[in-house]
């Protein structure tokens, strides 16, 4: 079955860098769009982040663009989200989500999510 | 594009049904997904494509509209469907969007 797991979350300060990393299993990595999504605490969903199957296209919210960089490690199953210039208002847990298309389709919704990572910006 | 979510909480008694809006502020034709989320937990996909049901959903959770205004309804809701749901579309991206959420409570 689908596995995506999360790692890399803690505490930083403001201004400081940090990579969250998510592992898949279960399904063909190499053919299928990523995400990262955000929850600040006691807060709703934000979209942060897309890269597509082949790490040739990347999306980014308004949020996050300059500061934030998604790539992918296809060779390891892996999905990272390195993070720099980090601000109180980035703390939040982190998602990392299956895009529901393979390759460049075109309908994209999140149809596998992570468990989490809990990522607090405090000095 | 601004998702919608009505009520902002939905007070329910068990067994009872319940109906959840989504307005989109632009044309999103069919391509809304709505997601579950309980506390601690992940959001997990209930519907996308306004109103198909994702793999081993039950068959009480339904989805409809398009365009703009979209609806998720729950009939004889079980303890396990206490929880918060988005609406998120995906028609026109970057960003994808979702709605504040509501809040599915016990009556």
């Amino acid at each position: 079955q689908v596995q995506l797991v999360e790692s890399g979350g803690g505490v930083v300060q403001p201004g400081g860098s940090l990579t969250l990393s998510c592992a898949a299993s279960g399904f063909t990595f190499t053919t299928y769009g990523m995400h990262w999504v955000r929850q600040a605490p006691g807060k709703g969903l934000e979209w942060v982040a897309f890269i597509r199957f082949d790490g040739s296209d990347k999306y980014y919210a308004d949020s996050v663009k300059g500061r934030f960089t998604v790539s992918r490690d296809n060779s390891k199953n892996t999905l990272y989200l390195q993070m720099n210039s980090l601000r109180t208002e980035d703390t939040a847990v982190y998602y990392c989500a299956k895009d529901s298309a393979s390759y460049s389709g075109s309908v994209h919704y999140f149809d596998y999510w992570g468990q989490g990572i809990q990522f607090t910006v405090s000095s | 594009i601004v998702m919608t979510q009505s009520p902002a909480t939905l007070s329910v008694s068990p067994g009872d049904g319940a109906t959840l809006s989504c307005r989109a502020s632009q044309y999103v034709s069919i391509n809304l997904a709505w997601y579950q989320q309980k506390p601690g937990q992940a959001p997990r996909l209930l519907i996308y494509g306004a109103s198909t049901r994702a793999t081993n959903i039950p068959t009480r959770f339904s989805g409809s509209g398009s365009g703009t205004e979209f609806t998720l309804s729950i009939s004889s809701l079980q303890s396990e469907d206490f929880a918060v749901y988005y609406c998120q579309q995906y028609n026109n991206w970057p960003p994808y969007t979702f709605g504040q959420g509501t809040k599915v409570e016990i009556k």
